[in-house]
């Protein structure tokens, strides 16, 4: 099957700084990624579908100015979560789609913990 | 809005029983998932049904989909402890392509 791969598996980070989680395809090339974040025992949550050079679009309610997401190859798509704060301490999932059925192969996850 | 209900959220069942996880979805679909993630760990893929009326079968575990209800299960049959996990179902949008999550299902098969 296709391998989704994240980095880091798991980043604590103090409040007011960035981080950046990576999301990489490793044996096929996504013009689409997808981003979710899960809050500990809740479900999977859509913050953003990312396009492989071309901005990416947001669910409703997720600001697009704290979470930047650049796809800049079609393997790589990278969420940088900026000003962190401990309410963005969560589970973060991506996605990449692939073939003609656009099926989603997620990745392992990154569990961020801001302090 | 695209709605997604599992019902129950939280199951509690002796090894060796039967038990059925509902999932309910609000609007059109052209494909329903079904996953199954561990404490801590990702997603794990169990099935796609893609048409209504469509049944897959896995060990213990077997999927369908009724599309006019707007419906799928996911049936157990004779737990065993390894089953415990949490179950998504996930419907995918016309178009966008987009997944959208149940409110999953704890379920703890007790030894």
């Amino acid at each position: 099957g296709a391998v989704v791969s994240q980095h880091p598996s798991r980043v604590i980070c103090k409040s007011g700084t960035s981080v950046k989680i990576e999301c990489r395809s490793l044996d096929f090339q996504a013009t689409t990624m997808f981003w979710y974040r899960q809050f500990p025992k809740k479900s999977l949550m859509l913050m953003a579908t990312s396009n492989e050079g071309s901005k990416a679009t947001y669910e409703q309610g997720v600001e697009k100015d704290k979470f930047l997401i650049n796809h800049a190859s079609l393997t790589l798509s990278t969420l940088t979560v900026t000003s962190a704060h401990p309410e963005d301490s969560s589970f973060y999932i991506c996605s990449s789609q692939r073939g003609p059925e656009n099926e989603q192969y997620f990745g392992p996850g990154t569990r961020l913990t801001v302090t | 809005e695209l709605k997604v209900e599992q019902n129950p959220l939280f199951l509690s069942m002796q090894e060796g029983k039967n038990y059925t996880i509902y999932c309910n979805y609000s609007t059109t679909s052209d494909r329903l998932y079904w996953y199954r993630q561990d404490p801590g760990k990702s997603l794990e893929s169990l099935f796609v049904l893609l048409s209504n009326g469509a049944v897959k079968q896995e060990g213990r575990l077997m999927a369908s989909l009724d599309t006019k209800a707007r419906l799928s299960t996911l049936h157990i049959t004779a737990a065993v402890h390894d089953l415990s996990a949490t179950y998504f179902c996930a419907v995918r949008t016309s178009g966008t392509y987009k997944y959208i999550f149940g409110t999953g299902t704890r379920l703890k098969v007790l030894a």
